[in-house]
């Protein structure tokens, strides 16, 4: 199946401060979901975005397919920003659905 | 929008017994759904994909002896850990997408599973 690598695999930050979220798939895709999983376990569906850029309130997403990597921006951080996010990618060639290594991201106050 | 519905949401039995969990589609129909499995601090492992009237197709190292996959029709799908032991607990979410090819992926709540 395809390979999906996050980066950074931890991140902390202060409150206020933006951060950018990497991931790289080793194929092309038709679907590149970003998730921000929350302590109870319930993955929230961020951004659809197997192309292009969007953008929802502080945070944007970009998917550059071509170079296969997609970009998750947040920007002035909050506390409830924090947890663990992920991307998910299917390739165009198949059916699966494979998820990223993960960023675990503590904001401060 | 799409709602997946995934129950129980948590399960703790004793080591020998089975254990069912289902995932259904309220609001569209789903020919495949996917089943996960997720380890403290790790990220979600495709176990296996669910085939609508079809043989389930399961990942490398995924025994479908112990994890027994139904998908009887286009709205659910039931993940069956057999003779669970202590090892099996862990958190299982699935997921599905509309039949339509250009759709995001829908996810449950996930289940909670600890066994004894």
């Amino acid at each position: 199946g395809i390979q999906v690598e996050q980066s950074p695999p931890d991140l902390i930050l202060q409150e206020g401060a933006n951060s950018t979220l990497r991931c790289n798939f080793s194929d092309s895709v038709n679907n590149l979901q970003w998730f921000h999983q929350n302590p109870w376990g319930q993955l929230i569906n961020l951004f659809y975005i197997p192309s292009g850029t969007k953008q929802n309130g502080r945070l944007s997403a970009t998917t550059v397919a071509t170079e296969r990597y997609s970009l998750l921006y947040i920007s002035s951080s909050q506390t409830t920003d924090s947890g663990v996010y992920f991307c998910a990618a299917r390739t165009n060639t198949g059916n699966q659905f494979y998820f990223g290594t993960g960023t675990s991201l503590t904001v401060i106050p | 929008g799409a709602v997946v519905s995934q129950h129980p949401s948590r399960v703790i039995c004793k080591s020998g017994t089975s254990v069912k969990i289902e995932c259904r589609s309220l609001d569209f129909q789903a020919t495949t759904m996917f089943w996960y499995r997720q380890f403290p601090k790790k990220s979600l492992m495709l176990m296996a994909t669910s085939n609508e009237g079809s043989k389930a197709t399961y990942e490398q190292g995924v025994e479908k002896d112990k994890f027994l996959i139904n998908h009887a029709s286009l709205t659910l799908s039931t993940l069956t850990v057999t003779s669970a032991h202590p090892e099996d607990s862990s958190f299982y979410i699935c997921s599905a997408k509309d039949s339509w090819a250009a759709q995001p992926q829908h996810f449950g709540d996930g289940t909670r599973l600890s066994i004894l």
